[in-house]
């Protein structure tokens, strides 16, 4: 079936970069999202990519994309103490459907 | 900006109660979606609307909830009678028409069945 698989927790340094990984079973899905939520808040679309593209950069947001291995990454750039949430990978299906993964929890230490 | 808004935020309900959630897409957006997160899980699809009609409710359990967006513009969720496993968070996205591969979410309704 379709499944999203990302690791639950990452730590990183307030300026160092964080890089959140996630995978997808899926061959066909058609876009893939990276999704940010803050306690108690809804989900924010951060950006996407389409699944004939390998890279897209963001000002502080870099997504990379290997189709052949179905992983996808987003790399924060100069990581602040307010980036610190939840972040949800999640791949669109041919349905249009948005399969969403666990979420990583991202914690910034000063 | 535009926003989706949901309401109640917040709602406490005794199990077998009715209740009720409330959505408001962003102006122009044609497809009107409702997820449940459970506590330390992603998002999962409820129900799908493409204007008024439903698209996909595939994994909506219809012997007690219900959805409607009868004017193709805001949606009502429902749940009767709630049950403890109904303890979530209950969004709401939406899609305008010329990008749906784009879903906007909402603050969500946290719901707590006692």
């Amino acid at each position: 079936g379709e499944d999203v698989e990302q690791s639950l927790f990452l730590s990183v340094r307030e300026g160092d970069s964080s890089v959140i990984n996630c995978t997808y079973t899926d061959s066909s899905s058609t876009y893939l999202y990276w999704y940010k939520q803050e306690p108690g808040a809804g989900l924010q679309l951060l950006t996407y990519i389409f699944s004939n593209m390998d890279m897209k950069q963001d000002q502080r947001l870099t997504v990379l994309l290997n189709k052949k291995d179905k992983h996808l990454s987003l790399r924060i750039a100069d990581t602040q103490t307010g980036d610190s949430a939840i972040y949800f990978c999640a791949a669109r299906n041919q349905g249009g459907k948005l399969i969403f993964g666990q979420g990583t929890e991202l914690s910034v230490k000063p | 900006e535009a926003e989706v808004a949901q309401s109640p935020r917040y709602k406490i309900t005794e199990k077998s109660q009715a209740v009720a959630f409330w959505c408001d897409p962003i102006s122009g957006h044609a497809t009107l979606y409702w997820y449940r997160q459970i506590l330390g899980q992603g998002p999962e699809l409820l129900v799908q609307f493409q204007d008024e009609s439903v698209v996909d409710d595939s994994q909506l359990p219809k012997d007690r909830f219900s959805a409607e967006r009868l004017k193709g513009v805001d949606s009502t969720l429902k749940i009767q009678p709630a049950e403890l496993g109904d303890s979530a968070m209950y969004l709401c996205a939406s899609s305008p028409q010329d990008r749906d591969y784009e879903q906007y979410f909402g603050p969500g309704t946290r719901l707590t069945v006692t």
